[in-house]
């Protein structure tokens, strides 16, 4: 199976910080890595899929890259309404593997 | 509007069974895979297993911790996804989303609308 460690697991930051997260895959998963946002209580919510799509209706301050086996998930400028947990989820194989998450709160 | 609504879950012994339906609408369902995934409380997520559309034969993939155990199936004339678990263990604990998949290209095989979950506890 694919690990996928997520780095870092808590971050704390400020409206409007500029914030990355990192997803590094055991093995080659060439660009199939999505990256999905969860709130207390929430289903996940699909933000980038093929590590650089944007999910329809998802603000262009999220940004997703990388290939092979390391991708980043940046916003921009962080808002309010990002305080969330995100995971990163291989695409490429069965069974398909999350990361651990990254829960971003506030400083 | 595309919904997913799961419903079934509840408490259940170790060693016991119980069934998951996953009733779908805003979309042509019969088009889609579609998948189970589940979140332990507190912790992360875990893909539980996909079954495939009627011209992929509704062909499905496990994860190994629940591969033998656990069954998934559809009913397309109904718009109806379902899990059946059994011999539950207390691991098994956790909240069941239903998900479907975006499109059958590898590229977007992400889930793309998700249920709101179904709480199913494996205790004594």
């Amino acid at each position: 199976d694919i690990q996928l460690t997520q780095s870092p697991s808590f971050l704390s930051a400020s409206v409007g910080d500029r914030v990355t997260i990192t997803c590094r895959a055991s093995q080659g998963i060439s660009n199939y890595l999505a990256w999905y946002q969860q709130k207390p209580g929430k289903a996940p919510k699909l933000l980038i899929y093929a590590a650089s799509s944007w999910q329809s209706g998802v603000p262009s301050r999220f940004s997703g890259s990388g290939s092979g086996t390391e991708f980043t998930l940046t916003i921009s400028s962080l808002q309010p309404e990002d305080f969330a947990t995100y995971y990163c989820q291989q695409h490429n194989s069965y069974p398909l593997t999350f990361g651990g998450g990254t829960k971003v709160e506030i400083k | 509007e595309v919904q997913l609504v799961e419903s079934g879950g509840g408490l259940v012994q170790p060693g016991g069974s119980l069934g998951l339906s996953c009733a779908v609408s805003g979309f042509i369902f019969s088009d889609h895979y579609m998948d189970w995934v589940r979140q332990t409380p507190g912790k992360g997520l875990e893909w539980v297993g996909r079954i495939r559309n009627k011209a992929n034969t509704y062909t499905t993939e496990y994860a190994a911790s629940v591969k033998g155990r656990f069954t998934i199936s559809r009913d397309d004339s109904k718009n109806s996804l379902y899990l059946q678990m059994n011999g539950l263990q207390t691991d098994d604990t956790a909240v069941y989303y239903c998900a479907r998949v975006a499109d059958n290209s590898w590229s977007r095989t992400v889930d793309d609308y998700w249920g709101q979950g179904a709480l199913v506890t494996v205790s004594s």
